[in-house]
């Protein structure tokens, strides 16, 4: 079966710092990847989504990046965090074939930048 | 553009009311999915169902069921005899014919003993 992980599970940083998320999915190849960001008590916006290798879409500009070294990997990143990118990250994998697959969410990060 | 909402931002139940979550979308295409998400206090999301717009049957999980009217583009959810462990916010989603997920604001839902 398929499980996706992503650590680490909380995390605090002074404004200014760097960030480094990681997102690893088992059980699968090829899968589109996905990093959402959840402010607290709102929906879910889509950060960035990947279809394979090195194969980035930003959907909002901001101060975060993303990438994918290896087929099961998603890492979202930033050289230095704002106040405005606290908030929940998660991470989905859903299947590269066809449209309108389901995503499947890892547990997410707690990010809170001081 | 896609776009999904969920007019209800809280709803309080006592334990075993059914109650109904409210989930409007806006598409132009004519191929599209829609989806139910629970999200417990753990904030891990949930995957709870995928419909495709070319199935309009209502289907039934359980004490769960779901009400998919294309004439008022709407896909409602329905929880029966609802429980305390039903207490989560529930996002409703909607995806045109490609991977791109668009999702409501939410509802919360608290379910009172």
């Amino acid at each position: 079966s398929q499980t996706i992980h992503q650590w680490p599970a909380t995390l605090v940083q002074p404004v200014g710092s760097p960030l480094s998320l990681e997102c690893t999915v088992e059980g699968t190849s090829n899968p589109n990847l996905y990093w959402y960001r959840q402010a607290a008590g709102r929906g879910l916006q889509l950060l960035f989504y990947s279809v394979g290798i090195g194969q980035i879409s930003s959907e909002v500009p901001q101060n975060l990046s993303a990438s994918r070294p290896q087929d099961r990997q998603f890492i979202l990143s930033s050289k230095k965090l704002l106040l405005s990118d606290s908030g929940f990250y998660l991470c989905a994998w859903s299947v590269l074939a066809g449209g309108g697959n389901e995503q499947f969410f890892g547990p997410g990060t707690r990010l809170t930048v001081l | 553009a896609q776009k999904v909402t969920q007019a209800q931002t809280e709803i309080s139940v006592v334990e075993k009311e059914d109650v109904t979550l409210d989930c409007v979308y806006e598409t132009r295409d004519t191929t599209y999915y829609l989806f139910w998400y629970k999200q417990p206090p753990s904030g891990e999301l949930v995957f709870l169902i995928r419909r495709n717009s070319f199935d309009e049957q209502n289907e039934i999980s359980g004490r769960y069921s779901w009400n998919f009217q294309k004439s008022t583009s709407s896909f409602n959810f329905t929880i029966t005899a609802s429980q305390v462990v039903d207490s989560a916010v529930y996002f409703c989603a909607l995806s045109e014919d490609n991977d791109d997920m668009r999702f409501g604001a939410g509802t919360r839902l608290t379910v009172k003993p």
